[in-house]
């Protein structure tokens, strides 16, 4: 499969505690977005990686967010100290940038209890 | 600010007849639009794009039109088929995607 992966598919935690997420994008693609979907909206922008540096940051990413890609291949999507408003589906996506084309993953649901 | 806006969150039609989903943006520098279909519990998959130098785009069964001057686009889906079924976003991109709430399409059989 050589698609935009995403681990875990699903993430239950409690009010307090860190998730991590994963993404491994499409091998050839050298940027990487992360996007936050909640019920009834649509995808939200949080942040974007050119190769392992981040060049974006949408104000939604609190300081309890942190987003990383060393070495410029797979990224880390960290949320510290749950909040329930973080509950959503949290999604990866890679460009294909020859035809301007975005390739999301499955997501990463999230429910903080 | 929702920049990129659709405003039927759902749409019911008879298989076989066309669809047509509508979304508006309000950034002027946004310079190429896309439509993602998504299905429950996956991520959002490519349809069909436009640029902003284009007014339509075909692509079988999926046309998408674009009124720049009315800030306006829209995806037409002809002959309608029960597999079309599924929320579909408008997303219109400047160095990012910005993505509009989305559009329950139900085709009915």
């Amino acid at each position: 499969d050589t698609g935009v992966s995403q681990d875990p598919r699903h993430k239950i935690t409690k009010r307090g505690q860190n998730v991590t997420f994963r993404c491994d994008p499409i091998s050839e693609h050298n940027r990487l977005y992360w996007y936050r979907q909640t019920l009834g909206q649509g995808p939200e922008f949080l942040t974007y990686f050119q190769n392992e540096a981040q060049l974006e940051k949408s104000r939604l990413l609190s300081d309890r967010f942190s987003a990383e890609r060393p070495k410029g291949s797979f990224s880390t999507l960290e949320i510290q100290r749950t909040e329930q408003g973080d509950s959503a589906m949290y999604l990866c996506a890679s460009l294909d940038s020859y035809n301007e084309k975005l390739f999301f993953g499955s997501g990463t649901q999230l429910s903080v209890l | 600010d929702q920049q990129v806006k659709q405003n039927s969150p759902s749409l019911s039609v008879q298989e076989g007849r066309i669809s047509i989903l509508n979304c508006d943006y309000t950034n002027s520098m946004f310079d190429y639009f896309l439509w993602y279909k998504k299905y429950p519990a996956e991520g959002p998959t490519f349809l069909i794009s436009i640029s902003s130098i284009k007014d339509k785009n075909e692509d079988g069964r999926f046309t998408v039109f674009l009124n720049k001057s009315a800030k306006h686009l829209s995806l037409h889906i002809v002959p309608s088929q029960p597999g079309d079924s599924a929320v579909y976003f408008c997303a219109a991109e400047n160095e990012k995607l910005t993505f509009g709430t989305g559009t329950r399409l139900t085709i009915i059989p």
